[in-house]
C-alpha cells in the first residue's frame, strides 16, 4: 500500500509568520513530489513541484525534499490570510502507472489558517 | 500552459437523471486523464483512470456501470453518472498531465453535482 501522510491540522499561524507543512511517503522509489493548494469549494491548484533532494524556492514558497528520510515539506514565508487553504502533498511513483501519465498518491491534506 | 477545462461547473437535477461531465485539455494532449470525487471535508478520492482509445480503469469499489467514462480523443474525457441518486451528490474533479513520467497533474475547476 503506497501511502502519503500529512498532519490534518488545523494549523494556525499569525499573519507574517512562516507556515511549515510536512509530508512523509512510504514508497522509497518515488520520484516526483508536488504540493497543491485547495481553497474550500475549489479544485486543487499546483503550487510547487520538486524532484531532487534539497530546497526549491518559488516566491514565498520553499519545498524541501529528503529522499533518505522519505520526507517532503512546504514552507510559506510571510504568510497571508489568502494562504488559508488545505494543502495537499502528492507523490508520483514509478510503480503506479496508467498509460502515459503516472497516478498521483495524495495525502489527506493539511488545513492552514493564517490569522490576521 | 497546461490548462484543463471542466464543464459544467454545477449541476442540480432530479433523482434518476443521467449527468455527463466533460474534461478537456486545452493546450496539450492527454492520453490519460483522472477522475476524482470529493465529499465535503474529505480527501480527494480517485475514481478511475481514463485512457484514450481504451477502457477506463476503475478503482476498487467504484461501479463502472454507474460511472461511465469515455476518452474518445486526446483532449476530451467524459464522465457520465447514470441514474444519479442523492448519494451521488459530490464534487467531481478531473485532472490531466501534459506528458510522460514526472509531469504534475493539472486539475479542472470541478463539477458540483447535487441530486434532489
Amino acid at each position: 500500500q503506497k501511502e502519503v501522510e500529512q498532519n490534518s491540522g488545523p494549523l494556525s499561524v499569525p499573519e507574517g509568520a512562516i507556515a511549515s507543512l510536512n509530508c512523509t511517503y512510504s514508497d522509497r522509489v518515488s520520484q516526483s513530489f508536488f504540493w497543491y493548494r485547495q481553497y474550500s469549494g475549489k479544485s486543487p491548484e499546483l503550487i510547487m513541484s520538486i524532484y531532487s533532494n534539497g530546497d526549491k524556492e518559488d516566491g514565498r514558497f520553499t519545498a524541501q525534499l529528503n529522499k533518505a528520510s522519505q520526507y517532503v515539506s512546504l514552507l510559506i514565508r510571510d504568510s497571508q490570510p489568502s494562504d488559508s487553504a488545505t494543502y495537499l502533498c502528492a507523490v508520483n511513483s514509478p510503480n503506479i502507472s496508467s498509460g502515459s501519465a503516472r497516478q498521483l498518491t495524495f495525502g489527506s491534506g493539511t488545513q492552514l489558517t493564517v490569522l490576521p | 500552459g497546461a490548462v484543463v477545462s471542466q464543464h459544467p461547473s454545477r449541476v442540480i437535477c432530479k433523482s434518476g437523471t443521467s449527468v455527463k461531465i466533460e474534461c478537456r485539455s486545452l493546450d496539450f494532449q492527454a492520453t490519460t486523464m483522472f477522475w476524482y470525487r470529493q465529499f465535503p471535508k474529505q480527501s480527494l478520492m480517485l475514481m478511475a483512470t481514463s485512457n484514450e482509445g481504451s477502457k477506463a480503469t476503475y478503482e476498487q469499489g467504484v461501479e463502472k456501470d454507474k460511472f461511465l467514462i469515455n476518452h474518445a480523443s486526446l483532449t476530451l474525457s467524459t464522465l457520465t453518472v447514470t441514474s444519479a441518486h442523492p448519494e451521488d451528490s459530490s464534487f467531481y474533479i478531473c485532472s490531466a498531465s501534459p506528458g510522460w513520467s514526472n509531469q504534475p497533474q493539472h486539475f479542472g475547476d470541478g463539477t458540483r453535482l447535487s441530486i434532489l
